[in-house]
């Protein structure tokens, strides 16, 4: 079957850094999408993986390796505004988003 | 850039009432819309895929008779609850996908908050 994992919920101190996990097994793949969500809000796009590596993108960076169906997102100089859900979304075969269930990040001061 | 607008925002119905969710691409045409549902602090969920001038393709479990989607046209959607419940409660969102954009891509609408009473 098709599954994300990703944490349910991280905490961090405004101005350090954090890595959101996921790991996913897909039918097919076609790239790994994070996603950036405000309660009440749609999802907002932050990052496209389809190749192994990192993609650094001002603050924000995101990690794959498709050999291990493994992807991260890193977050640096935490800001008050960055406190959101952060949902990792595997595209499979058939170009369909397969989500995980978000990971709920709260800052800290 | 690529703009999705879903109207309304929000919407409070009476139970056994239908209620009808447009989703807009501004600047693209969009060859495929997809809807999607989300309950409080879980994922979003695909309802179904619909190809303009065609059937949507429903995903499993979905009632396809409950759920009217129509895309009549290369710029919008709508997604009918019919005879809505109180259970049929939640976030309700499309995408589209630019017809001469990349399989890969989609954009996001606002979102369209539903509350049946």
């Amino acid at each position: 079957g098709q599954n994300i994992d990703q944490p349910t919920e991280m905490t961090a101190t405004e101005g350090a850094i954090v890595q959101i996990n996921c790991t996913y097994q897909t039918s097919g793949f076609n790239g790994l999408f994070w996603y950036q969500q405000h309660a009440g809000e749609a999802p907002t796009f932050l990052s496209y993986n389809v190749l192994d590596g990192l993609e650094e993108k001002g603050r924000f960076s995101s990690f794959l390796s498709r050999s291990k169906g493994y992807s991260y997102l890193l977050l640096k100089e935490l800001q008050m505004k960055d406190s959101a859900s952060y949902l990792c979304a595997a595209m499979d075969s058939n170009y369909q988003l397969i989500w995980g269930a978000g990971t709920k990040l709260i800052i800290k001061p | 850039g690529a703009v999705v607008s879903q109207h309304p925002s929000r919407v409070i119905c009476k139970s056994g009432t239908s209620v009808k969710i447009e989703c807009r691409s501004l600047d693209f045409q969009a060859t495929t819309m997809f809807w999607y549902r989300q309950f409080p602090k879980k994922s979003l969920m695909l309802m179904a895929t619909s190809n303009e001038g065609s059937k949507a393709t429903y995903e499993q479990g979905v009632e396809k008779d409950k759920f009217l989607i129509n895309h009549a046209s290369l710029t919008l959607s709508t997604l009918t609850v019919t005879s809505a419940h109180p259970e049929d409660s939640s976030f309700y969102i499309c995408s589209a996908r630019s017809q001469d954009g990349a399989l890969e891509t989609q954009y996001f609408g606002p979102g369209t908050r539903l509350l049946v009473l």
